[in-house]
This record gives structure tokens, C-alpha cells and sequence, in this order.
């Protein structure tokens, strides 16, 4: 079945501390797996998007890994800010007759507190 | 930078009735899709829709709902008979082709009581 798990559930850390957010996908045939932040009730924002071939994909103070062969992502947040309290979600692309869809995870809540 | 603009952002209505979630993609994508979040769950795939049809729908997508693109620019999510199970955030986004190039709308709440 496609699947995207993702850990922890939720995270809280201090103002300039870094963390990493694990993904797992079983989704297959694979095409790419994106990180999105999403704040509460708004819409996702994409953070990076890789393909098969990418190991690392930085965006800023995010730097986003992929393990194709494992079937594992991470998301690493480098010197953590206020604004970084958002869910964290991983989201990975299916091939399927050309079209695009995405299947997401569940997201990790991440608190940054001062 | 170019947005996908969803109205309204919050809709209150009773159950069976009928609601319709309008969605702006950007102008120059080709390609639009409707996602639903309830609260608390992830974000599930809903519908795609290119060159004016359905591409792909889920489970979800049953006969109470369809989608349209009645000008140029809008694109639209209709629910035909609300019921309480689909309150939830309601997203819309569009993407050019192929694997880039995907934004969401920020959503629109419906709640149905």
C-alpha cells in the first residue's frame, strides 16, 4: 500500500537549535518526494523537492536528504527561528499514468520555543 | 510571486445543502487538483483535472462531488449534498506539468452543521 510515515509525531526544541524529521514512504513507482511546512490553516509551502537521482537538496537554513534504495528521507532544520513552528510535511509523488499525485504523510508538529 | 487564491476562506453550512469552493490556479499551469484535510489528519488527495476532465480521483471523490472550470480562470469544487464527515480544509493547487512547479491555495474551511 502507499504509505508516507513520518517521526516524530511532534517536536519541541529551543530557539537556535537544530533538528531532523525522519520520512518513510512505501509508495512506488516513485517519482520525486517533496518536504512542504505548513502553518496552522493555511495551505502547504513548498520547502524542497527532490527526484530519485538527488541524495541532498538545501534550502535555506533546510537541507533535506533522500535515501532512494532505503526508502528514507530527512529534514534537517539548521539554527531553529520562532517562525519554524509549523507541521513538517513529506510528500512523495506517484507515478501514475503521467498525472500527478501526491500522497502525503502525517506531518511532525515542531514547536520552537524561545 | 504567483498564488493560488481559494474563496472563501471559511464557509458555514447546513447539512444537504449544497456548497461551491472556488479556486484561482495560476494563470500560465495547466493542471489543477482539489485536496481535503481534516482536522487533526492528513492532507488526501481528492481530484485532478486536465484539459478540461478528470484525470484521476479518489475514493473520496464520490458522486456528490464535481469539479468545473466554467471560464478561463476559476476552478471550482462542488459539493452537492453536504454532510457532516465533510467538514474539513478544503485546498486547491495547480502546477505547470510534470514534477515541478505545485502550489496550494491557503484553503478553504468548510464546516457543515
Amino acid at each position: 500500500k502507499n504509505q508516507v510515515e513520518q517521526s516524530p509525531q511532534s517536536l519541541i526544541i529551543l530557539e537556535g537549535k537544530n533538528c531532523t524529521l525522519q520520512c518513510n514512504y512505501t509508495v512506488s513507482p516513485f517519482s520525486n518526494l517533496r518536504w512542504y511546512k505548513q502553518d496552522t490553516g493555511r495551505g502547504p509551502v513548498s520547502l524542497t523537492i527532490m527526484t530519485f537521482s538527488e541524495n541532498t537538496k538545501s534550502n535555506g537554513r533546510y537541507t533535506a536528504t533522500l535515501d532512494a534504495d532505503t526508502k528514507q528521507s530527512s529534514l534537517h532544520i539548521t539554527a531553529s527561528q520562532l517562525s519554524d513552528s509549523a507541521s513538517y510535511i513529506c510528500v512523495v509523488r506517484k507515478v501514475n499514468t503521467g498525472f500527478q499525485k501526491l500522497v502525503f504523510g502525517t506531518g511532525t508538529r515542531l514547536l520552537v520555543s524561545p | 510571486e504567483p498564488e493560488v487564491t481559494q474563496t472563501p476562506s471559511h464557509q458555514v453550512t447546513q447539512m444537504g445543502q449544497e456548497v461551491i469552493l472556488r479556486c484561482v490556479p495560476i494563470s500560465n499551469h495547466l493542471y489543477f487538483y482539489w485536496y481535503r484535510q481534516i482536522l487533526g489528519q492528513k492532507v488526501e488527495f481528492l481530484v485532478s483535472f486536465y484539459n478540461n476532465e478528470i484525470s484521476e480521483k479518489s475514493e473520496i471523490f464520490d458522486d456528490q462531488f464535481s469539479v468545473e472550470r466554467p471560464d478561463g480562470s476559476n476552478f471550482t469544487l462542488k459539493i452537492r449534498s453536504t454532510k457532516l464527515e465533510d467538514s474539513a480544509m478544503y485546498f486547491c493547487a495547480s502546477s505547470v506539468q510534470g514534477n515541478y512547479g505545485y502550489t496550494f491555495g491557503s484553503g478553504t474551511r468548510l464546516t457543515v452543521v
